[in-house]
């Protein structure tokens, strides 16, 4: 079974300044790892994934994330954010095996204020 | 037009009635999946399906049902709605290629 923590449910920042939204994920084999963006009013769509490779992992928007595979966390980080960043962000992991399905955490809110 | 289609988008129904939310899709994949989004909860997997002839039971599949009609279809019925099916169902289907979901836009069912 696998499993993930966010482990803030909402995150107030401020334009401009740095964030880092934090993904803990549990598992007994080798995983894959998403960050999806849900903005108001609007489905998911994929921030970014690490399959396999590189453990710092670019996506859009000037987002990235970093695999710890000891620390068994994925978290997602902007250097500078904008109140267009304002949006519920979701980790998610799937087992290497057939590509199971993605188990998703409970979400953070992230509030960009100017 | 949108990969994943949902119809319909917002639905409002009474205790007792049977719902249907449908889903099409134009990705070409094997793969789909029905989730729940709750305030607070995230998204929970109801059912999925990873063919035409295979049908799963997700984390909370009690009072759901599924029919996946054809590879593009897939969709979601309450036989008998409740209260606290309400929600924002979201389909979705899955690359095999690299395990990313596409979401369709969502459908917001109330059941009053």
């Amino acid at each position: 079974a696998q499993s993930v923590t966010q482990l803030d449910s909402q995150v107030p920042v401020f334009e401009e300044a740095p964030v880092e939204l934090r993904c803990n994920y549990s598992s007994s084999v080798s995983v894959y790892l998403f960050w999806y963006v849900q903005y108001p009013n609007q489905g998911l769509q994929l921030l970014l994934k690490y399959l396999s490779g590189s453990t710092l992992v670019k996506g859009i928007n000037g987002f990235e994330a970093e695999f710890n595979k000891s620390q068994t966390s994925f978290h997602l980080r902007k250097p500078s954010v904008h109140i267009s960043d304002t949006a519920e962000y979701f980790c998610a992991v799937s087992s290497y095996s057939g590509y199971s399905t993605l188990t998703f955490g409970k979400g953070t809110m992230l509030l960009v204020s100017p | 037009d949108a990969d994943v289609t949902q119809t319909p988008r917002n639905r409002i129904t009474k205790t007792g009635k049977r719902i249907m939310l449908e889903c099409s899709q134009t990705k070409g994949h094997d793969r789909m999946y029905w989730y729940r989004q709750d305030p607070g909860l995230g998204l929970r997997l109801i059912y999925y399906s990873f063919d035409v002839k295979d049908i799963n039971k997700g984390e909370i599949s009690d009072g759901y049902s599924v029919s996946r009609q054809a590879q593009a279809k897939f969709s979601l019925s309450l036989e008998s709605a409740i209260p606290n099916q309400t929600a924002l169902y979201f389909c979705a289907t899955q690359s095999q290629n690299t395990g990313e979901l596409f979401f369709g836009e969502g459908s917001r069912l109330t059941v009053l």
